[in-house]
This record gives C-alpha cells, sequence and structure tokens, in this order.
C-alpha cells in the first residue's frame, strides 16, 4: 500500500489560513470517510486533529477543519498561531483492510 | 486521567525478537480498538496493526505480516506486540494508541509516548 501524498513543506504568517492536501486513490481516501488528521511537534506523540474526513474530537480548535472531494482530502487551519507549527499526517482506512498515512506536511508559520 | 504506557523497547540483533507491552489506564480497555503505529528516525509514521475489543479481529501491514503478532489481554488493560524475525527497517519509535472507539478506522485518540526499537549488529 503506498503512501498517501501529502506536500512536503507549507508555510504562512500569523492569522492566516493554510490548507494541506492529502491524495489518495478510490481504493483509499476516495472510497472511504475514513480519512483521519494528526498533529505531531518534535519529539512528541501524534495528537488526533481530525477524524472522519471533518470530525473534531473534543478539546481541538474549530480553527481546524477537514474536507474531501474525490481523492483528495484536505486540512484548513484558519487563523494561524505559532503553536500551530508542526508536522501533520493524514490517515486512511484502505480496502486492503489497512491503515496508511500520508507522508507528512511540515508547517512553518513564519 | 486515559494513559498508555509503552515498555519492552531496545537492542536486538538482526533475526531477533521482541515483545513491546502497552498498559492502558483510565478508560474501559476492553470497549475500544488499538493500534500499533511506529516512526522510523526521521521519517513519518507508518501503521504496523490493529486488534479489536474483543480480541478476535487483528489487522496488519503487508510489511510486518507473518512477523508480528497484536495481542491483548483486556484483564489487564495490556496491548502487546510479539516481533520476531526483526529487520533493520524495523528500527523505529513505536507508538501504542487507542482507538476512538470499538472501530479501529476512525482514528487515534490517545498515544503513548513511544518506546524505541533498534535493529542492529
Amino acid at each position: 500500500q503506498s503512501a498517501l501524498t501529502q506536500p512536503a513543506s507549507v508555510s504562512g504568517s500569523p492569522g492566516q489560513s493554510i490548507t494541506i492536501s492529502c491524495t489518495g486513490t478510490s481504493s483509499d481516501v476516495g472510497g472511504y470517510n475514513y480519512v483521519s488528521w494528526y498533529q505531531q511537534h518534535p519529539g512528541k506523540a501524534p495528537k488526533l486533529m481530525i477524524y472522519d474526513v471533518s470530525n473534531r474530537p473534543s478539546g481541538v480548535s474549530n480553527r481546524f477543519s477537514g474536507s474531501k472531494s474525490g481523492n483528495t482530502a484536505s486540512l484548513t487551519i484558519s487563523g494561524l498561531q505559532a503553536e500551530d507549527e508542526a508536522d501533520y499526517y493524514c490517515s486512511s482506512y484502505t480496502s486492503s483492510s489497512s491503515l496508511v498515512f500520508g507522508g507528512g506536511t511540515k508547517l512553518t508559520v513564519l | 486521567e486515559v494513559l498508555l504506557l509503552e515498555s519492552g523497547g531496545g537492542l536486538v540483533q538482526p533475526g531477533g525478537s521482541l515483545r513491546l507491552s502497552c498498559a492502558a489506564s483510565g478508560f474501559t480497555f476492553s470497549s475500544y480498538a488499538m493500534s500499533w503505529v511506529r516512526q522510523a528516525p526521521g521519517k513519518g509514521l507508518e501503521w504496523v496493526s490493529a486488534i479489536s475489543g474483543s480480541g478476535g479481529s487483528t489487522y496488519y501491514a503487508d510489511s510486518v505480516k507473518g512477523r508480528f503478532t497484536i495481542s491483548r489481554d483486556n484483564s489487564k488493560s495490556t496491548l502487546y506486540l510479539q516481533m520476531n524475525s526483526l529487520r533493520a527497517e524495523d528500527t523505529a519509535v513505536y507508538y501504542c494508541a487507542k482507538c476512538r472507539s470499538s472501530s479501529w478506522l476512525r482514528g487515534m485518540d490517545v498515544w503513548g509516548q513511544g518506546t524505541t526499537v533498534t535493529v542492529s549488529s
């Protein structure tokens, strides 16, 4: 199972909005509404930010939102803050009864 | 407070075996699916395996199928990962993660701090 495709890096200034894409196939992202997004700060464990494409767990800021169109899922962060600087990973269930992650995107807050 | 504490990592020679444990607390362990996720040094996340709440269903990444075995002891609130025939490419930090529900598909909402496995001669 090939990793989902994410941009290696994105950047934005405080207060701006950014979007991270996650592209798969009809056998994963496009075929199921089981896309999740994780935030990982250096040296820390990942944190769930979005599940089931667009749902936020309790305690996650509403500045984080998720969506999907066809084989591409997206994570949007609005009102960028310094603490949002981290690595972000998408994941999806696949038709092979497995889970696949994206390669990760490094977000830099300028 | 919901906590996951991994143990059992270490240095092992290629071809060797290791068993990881993950002690859970703060939630009804048997009600939730659990997963193992690993991260090689400087690399991204890789899903390894998942298990249903009862332990009756297990799932594996192709990269570990036939070599790794996931299991759980609900009476001890503990998750395990038995790793055999270890290879250099298995070197990583291994995270234990609680799935959001009884389904392992819908995100992992609690993660342990990770345990490091190094496969080297």
